[in-house]
This record gives C-alpha cells, structure tokens and sequence, in this order.
C-alpha cells in the first residue's frame, strides 16, 4: 500500500540553526502538506502546496518557514532560524485533490524536532 | 471565530460497548466533516467523512453522523476492542478547502 515517508525520524538542533524536515508524498498525489503537533496539544496546520506553489497557510507559517518540491518525488519545509519553540512533531501529508475537502489526506509518520 | 470542541476528557469504557464521541463546531458550516484516529508519536489516519447532506455512515465498526442543525458530529465504535484506545480527531471542512482544522481530539481507552 503506497505511504507517505518523511525523513529523518528526529532531528536535533542548535537554536539560530536551519533545519530541512523532507517528505515523500504519495506518487499520484497532487496536495502536500505540512502540519505540526507540539507535545500534548493539538495537530496545527502550517500549509498546502499545490502545483508548484503555496495554496493556503496559516498564520503559524510566517517568514522563517519554506516549502519547496525540488523534484519530482520530493517535498521539504524549511525552518531557517530556529527557535525553542519550533520544539514539535512536524507531519507531512497528501491527498489526491479530486475533490478537496471531500479528500481524505495520508499523514507520514512524522519527524520530531527538537531545538536545544 | 471558528471553534471545534471534542470531549475534553478521556473516554473509559469495557471492551465489547459502544463508544459515542462528540465533535461539536461553531461560527461555520462545513461542507464535509472528517475523523480520524492518531496513535502516540503517531500521524493521524482517516477513519471516516461524512458530508452534510448525509445524516449517517458506517464502516465496519463505525458509524458517523452528522447534524448540521445541531451543529455536530457523533463518531461511533460498536463492539469496541483494546486495539480501538487512541485518540480520535474531528475535523470540518469547508467545500473547496482542503485545510484540516483538528479539534483537541477525545482520548479513547478500551479496557478488556
């Protein structure tokens, strides 16, 4: 059964540090996202991607963060500067995008982050 | 503003009941509402969508249904098992957004 996988598992940082959390989506999905889950609260969205291009972000998305398809498998977010509190569980998904939010989204298995 | 309420307390119940969840909304209509279940250190996985001209689905052991007037969602396991304990999100959606906006999630425990 196709999955989505994310790589690495967890990543320790330096706080200031830039870290890169990849993703490989499902192949013939067309929405990617990142979403992330501080420990103990609630699963947060941070943003979809479709077409090359950024469709919706929230307001957790601000400047320090980037997403990018750099081929043809591949989807990554970037968190330039790090903070303590960017501390989380960061999930990517996708979905097809026949029908939107009648779509059901295929969640990896996370990469936990931790910034020292 | 938007808001998404689930039972803010874990769910306790004897193997073989019937677990009812609750996912309440306010200040929007949906067009969709999705379940899923997450495990700990897990991501979610889709259980179950409902949309709102449909008062009721079921899979197997679950039954959804969806009151727009009521403003809710009752997520439903029959025959509940050990295996079922996890915590179970809702999320509501709007017709052409795809932006998953989780409630805090019910924490379920199935005790044998």
């Amino acid at each position: 059964e196709p999955e989505v996988t994310q790589t690495p598992s967890h990543q320790v940082t330096q706080m200031g540090q830039e870290v890169i959390l990849r993703c490989v989506p499902i192949s013939n999905h067309l929405y990617f996202y990142w979403y992330r889950q501080i420990l103990g609260q609630k699963v947060e969205f941070l943003v979809s991607f479709y077409n090359n291009e950024i469709s919706e972000k929230s307001e957790i998305f601000d400047d320090q963060f980037s997403v990018e398809r750099p081929d043809g498998s591949n989807f990554t977010l970037k968190i330039r500067s790090t903070k303590l509190e960017d501390s989380a569980m960061y999930f990517c998904a996708s979905s097809e995008g026949a029908s939107l939010g009648g779509d059901e989204q295929f969640f990896g298995p996370g990469t936990r982050l931790t910034v020292l | 503003s938007q808001k998404i309420e689930q039972n803010s307390e874990a769910l306790n119940i004897q193997e073989g009941k019937t677990a009812t969840l609750t996912c309440n909304y306010t200040n929007y209509s949906p067009a969709y509402l999705q379940w899923y279940r997450q495990d700990p250190g897990r991501g979610p996985v889709f259980l179950l969508l409902i949309r709102e001209n449909e008062k009721e689905k079921r899979k197997e052991r679950l039954k959804v249904t969806f009151d727009t007037t009521l403003k809710q969602s009752l997520f439903h396991i029959t025959a509940s098992q050990p295996a079922d304990s996890a915590t179970y999100l809702c999320a509501p959606l709007m017709e052409y957004g795809n932006k998953l906006v989780f409630g805090a999630g019910t924490i379920l425990r199935v005790k044998s």
